[in-house]
């Protein structure tokens, strides 16, 4: 079956500590995202990438950072840097900008 | 930075009953697209609107769009309980292809 995984679907973190999220897509797309989402909130935008090796900075990217080095993977770490991580993490694959994104499960990352 | 702003952001009806959300946004757009997502969910795509098209069907789906009000509304017709869920516009912007999402719409289908 084609689809986009996350992994894990739960994450707990003690402050100070980075934590990498994953995600896999076999779609065969360029484009993958990585979205933010507060309880009862929309989704900000944190990374994206249109191709493999090449990342742009979303809206909220403080704290985080990326990598693109295949095109099936493309990796989220939440950094110490970033004050409020608890938050429900969302990542997407697309064909291309702009058009239909697929979603995946999503990792629910908890900070103690 | 918002662009899609959705309206109301819940709504409670009763089976059987059509719910009508609405978006408004900022900017001009490639296209307009309707999503959902179950509670705990990801987020799963129900319709895509180009500029140049006024409505689009898809089911029990049916999406306009007012380029001159910069605004779109979905319908969904005869909700069942399974309709209950959050429904989010999603805007292009159109100087780099990202999306960007309204703050969604809470629909709860009461059997």
């Amino acid at each position: 079956d084609g689809g986009i995984t996350q992994s894990p679907k739960y994450l707990f973190r003690k402050e100070g500590q980075n934590v990498t999220l994953s995600c896999e897509q076999n779609l065969n797309h360029d484009a993958m995202y990585w979205y933010r989402q507060d309880p009862g909130q929309g989704l900000r935008l944190i990374y994206y990438s249109q191709i493999v090796n090449d990342f742009q900075k979303g809206d909220i990217a403080e704290g985080y950072s990326v990598s693109r080095e295949k095109k099936e993977s493309f990796p989220l770490t939440v950094t110490s840097a970033q004050k409020n991580p608890t938050a429900f993490y969302l990542c997407a694959s697309s064909k291309e900008g702009a058009y239909e994104q697929f979603f995946g499960p999503g990792t629910r990352l908890t900070v103690l | 930075s918002q662009q899609g702003e959705e309206d109301p952001q819940a709504l409670s009806i009763q089976e059987g009953e059509n719910a009508t959300m609405n978006c408004s946004y900022k900017t001009s757009i490639n296209n307009l697209q309707w999503y959902r997502q179950n509670s705990g969910r990801g987020l799963v795509h129900l319709i895509l609107i180009r500029s140049n098209e006024r409505e689009k069907h898809s089911g029990r789906l049916r999406v306009t769009l007012d380029t001159s009000k910069k605004s779109s509304s979905l319908l969904i017709t005869a909700s069942r309980a399974a309709d209950t869920a959050s429904y989010f516009c999603a805007t292009d912007d159109r100087s780099s292809y990202k999306l960007i999402f309204g703050s969604g719409t809470r629909l709860l289908v009461r059997p």
